[in-house]
């Protein structure tokens, strides 16, 4: 079983709609999880990171952590095309401090259609 | 306010040939990470500078190694390269702290080629 695992995709919607992207993860100790967007050719972006069960909104993005089940989902709504990159869900497998460690799952391609 | 830099873009090597890839931290940031990033992958982590000290390690062989100065900046030196070593170095700058959720932000990557 991998550490963080994600669909890879493509997962396409129509311009306007949400898109919901979905991360499970391993180990049961985890404490907190990051989305990166990345654009073909380029470095991962943080777009949020969330530690606490439940959502946490920011502009059009919603993430959710649900702890119990291990699992943390990225909602976007109104999609536009330039929404269209991988996203790649991250959990910190260290514990704070300077040992914290990302475990990034394959990333989802999410394809945004005008 | 200057984000995470690396050097060179990108880099092309012969198998055997050793390489030496070099990251300066967002500013205010003292913790750099490197990462290897191949094609369809996502980044997998090679180890973690604080302090001057290798903090953590990922599973990668000790022909990955590092270094930090203590202008926090960091190298990541690869020996004996093989074809598999080809990929997208990341590098990736925090500020340690108590907290559990530390971000961590990427510099643009180094594209190593190895043929």
């Amino acid at each position: 079983q991998k550490e963080v695992e994600q669909n890879s995709g493509p997962l396409s919607v129509p311009e306007g709609a949400i898109a919901s992207l979905n991360c499970t993860y391993s180990d049961r100790g985890s404490q907190s999880f990051f989305w990166y967007r990345q654009y073909s050719g380029k470095s991962p972006e943080l777009i949020m990171f969330i530690y606490s069960n439940g959502d946490k909104e920011d502009g059009r993005f919603t993430a959710q952590l649900n702890k119990a089940s291990q699992y943390v989902s990225l909602l976007i709504r109104d999609s536009q095309p330039s929404d269209s990159a991988t996203y790649l869900c991250a959990v910190n497998m260290g514990y704070g401090g300077a040992t914290n460690k990302l475990i990034f799952g394959t990333g989802t391609l999410l394809a945004v259609q005008p | 306010d200057a984000g995470v830099t690396q050097s060179p873009t990108h880099l092309i090597k012969t198998r055997g040939q050793q390489v030496t890839l070099r990251c300066s931290p967002k500013s205010g940031h003292d913790t750099v990470s490197w990462y290897q990033q191949a094609l369809g992958q996502g980044p997998q982590f090679i180890f973690q500078y604080y302090e001057e000290e290798e903090r953590q390690r990922g599973n990668f062989p000790d022909r990955f190694s590092g270094h930090q100065f203590p202008n926090y900046s960091s190298e990541l030196n690869v020996n004996a390269l093989l074809l598999g070593d080809s990929a997208l170095y990341l590098c990736a700058s925090s500020l340690a702290s108590g907290r559990l959720y530390n971000e961590q932000f990427f510099g643009p990557g180094t594209r190593l080629t190895v043929l």
